[in-house]
């Protein structure tokens, strides 16, 4: 079966770093994608992972393992507004659809 | 802004009703897309649409119609809803296929009562 897998919630301090994981078991893989989204708007594109390693962008780096199922979001030098939640979606190679996780809740404190 | 726009933002309907949700992209995709989103849960995607033609309906009860009348519009008909379809339901639009990412509306809280 298709299953991904993330952390319900996650709590940290501003301007810490935190790190997201995200395990999947998919019968396909063409990517894999981190989005945002904050209370009540629309998930917004943070990163695209195909093939393994670091991806970097200003604060935000996601990193992929393609043979261990395994993905996670680092965010650094938190902010009050990176409160939200962070969703890890798969993209199946055989339809192009994307399979979602259920979203991890990022709750910063001061 | 995403360039996708969904109304109502919010909307609470009777089980014997019937609604609307409207979805419009001019972002030129040719891929648009209708997702359930309940809390604590992953995104259930309902119905896909590429070139104006249904591709994929993941067994979605029939008391949901989509309607996409052209590239850039998306309609969701509602009747007859039950308490449980309470839910977020967004709507997103891509490029079919490749590796781009999909641009998500803000979505519509509906309330069934």
């Amino acid at each position: 079966g298709q299953n991904i897998d993330q952390p319900t919630e996650m709590t940290a301090t501003e301007g810490a770093i935190v790190q997201i994981n995200c395990t999947y078991q998919t019968s396909g893989f063409n990517g894999l994608f981190w989005y945002q989204q904050h209370a009540g708007e629309a998930p917004t594109f943070l990163s695209y992972n195909v093939l393994d390693g670091l991806e970097e962008k200003g604060r935000f780096s996601s990193f992929l393992s393609r043979s261990k199922g395994y993905s996670y979001l680092l965010l650094k030098e938190l902010q009050m507004k990176d409160s939200a939640s962070y969703l890890c979606a798969v993209r199946d190679d055989s339809n192009y659809q994307l399979i979602w996780g259920a979203g991890t809740k990022l709750i910063i404190k001061p | 802004e995403t360039g996708v726009t969904q109304t109502p933002r919010h909307l609470v309907m009777g089980m014997t009703n019937k609604k609307s949700l409207k979805c419009e992209q001019h972002l030129g995709h040719n891929a648009m897309y209708w997702y359930k989103q309940s809390a604590k849960k992953p995104l259930e995607l309902m119905f896909v649409y590429s070139l104006e033609e249904r591709v994929e309906n993941n067994s979605v009860p029939s008391r949901f119609s989509p309607e996409c009348p052209n590239s850039s519009h998306l309609f969701l008909h509602l009747h007859t809803l039950q308490p449980e379809d309470s839910a977020l339901y967004l709507c997103a639009s891509s490029p079919f296929g490749g590796d781009t990412e999909a641009f998500f509306g803000q979505g519509t809280r509906l309330t069934v009562v």
